[in-house]
């Protein structure tokens, strides 16, 4: 229950497109949902996150879509640049208060 | 915005002896913090939840004994590999919550 179902493993965008990344989560407790992007050799670095309160918030270029009834929520990156080639991470937690438990990870590479 | 720095960057040990890595939270205090290891182009695993002046929390499978962590101040959690072997090696990574799960940079060890 503790789970984090993450898809697709992989992703290849041209640039000036939309790049869909999709996770699903188990445990109805968790109700702090973020995102991260990570480059070679570092450590993640967090894009935008949601609480369950909202279905969709925005953040430039990025936006998180949730749906709570399917317990579902995505990450929609617009006008997608060579710059955004990295591994995005879905998370999910209890706000504040327990460990962050992690998809499995997408390779997006954008091509120009 | 929360800082976490993480020390060192990289780290080469031979095998059977100990390595430190070092996670300090800059401007802010956490009585938390949470370290990961991640192996080649997989996700984050959490090791072990560090809490401020007492014993750490290990996930089921991280050995405590051979993954000592030590959180003695509010901005200050150690990780110490002993008796370091080959299979350890990986990218360790720790996190604090302030507003959010701030990462550090992460800590890559080769274990010759």
């Amino acid at each position: 229950q503790q789970q984090v179902k993450q898809s697709p493993q992989s992703l290849i965008v041209q640039k000036g497109g939309i790049s869909i990344i999709n996770c699903a989560y188990e445990n109805t407790a968790f109700d702090y949902f973020p995102w991260y992007q990570q480059f070679p050799g570092k450590g993640p670095a967090l894009l935008i996150a949601i609480r369950p309160d909202v279905s969709e918030k925005k953040e430039g270029r990025f936006t998180i879509s949730f749906n709570k009834s399917a317990k579902q929520f995505s990450l929609h990156i617009m006008d997608s640049q060579p710059g955004d080639s990295a591994t995005y991470f879905c998370a999910a937690s209890k706000y504040n208060t327990d460990k962050l438990i992690f998809g499995t990870g997408t390779r997006l590479q954008v091509f120009p | 915005g929360a800082v976490v720095s993480q020390h060192p960057s990289w780290v080469i040990c031979k095998s059977g002896t100990s390595v430190k890595i070092e996670c300090r939270s800059l401007d802010f205090q956490a009585t938390t913090m949470f370290w990961y290891r991640q192996f080649p182009k997989q996700s984050l695993m959490l090791m072990a939840t560090s809490n401020e002046g007492s014993k750490a929390t290990y996930e089921q499978g991280v050995e405590k004994d051979k993954f000592l962590i030590n959180h003695a101040s509010l901005t200050l959690s150690t990780l110490t590999v002993t008796s370091a072997h080959p299979e350890d090696s990986s990218f360790y990574i720790c996190s604090a919550w302030k507003h959010g799960y701030t990462f550090g940079s992460g800590t890559r060890l080769t274990v010759v």
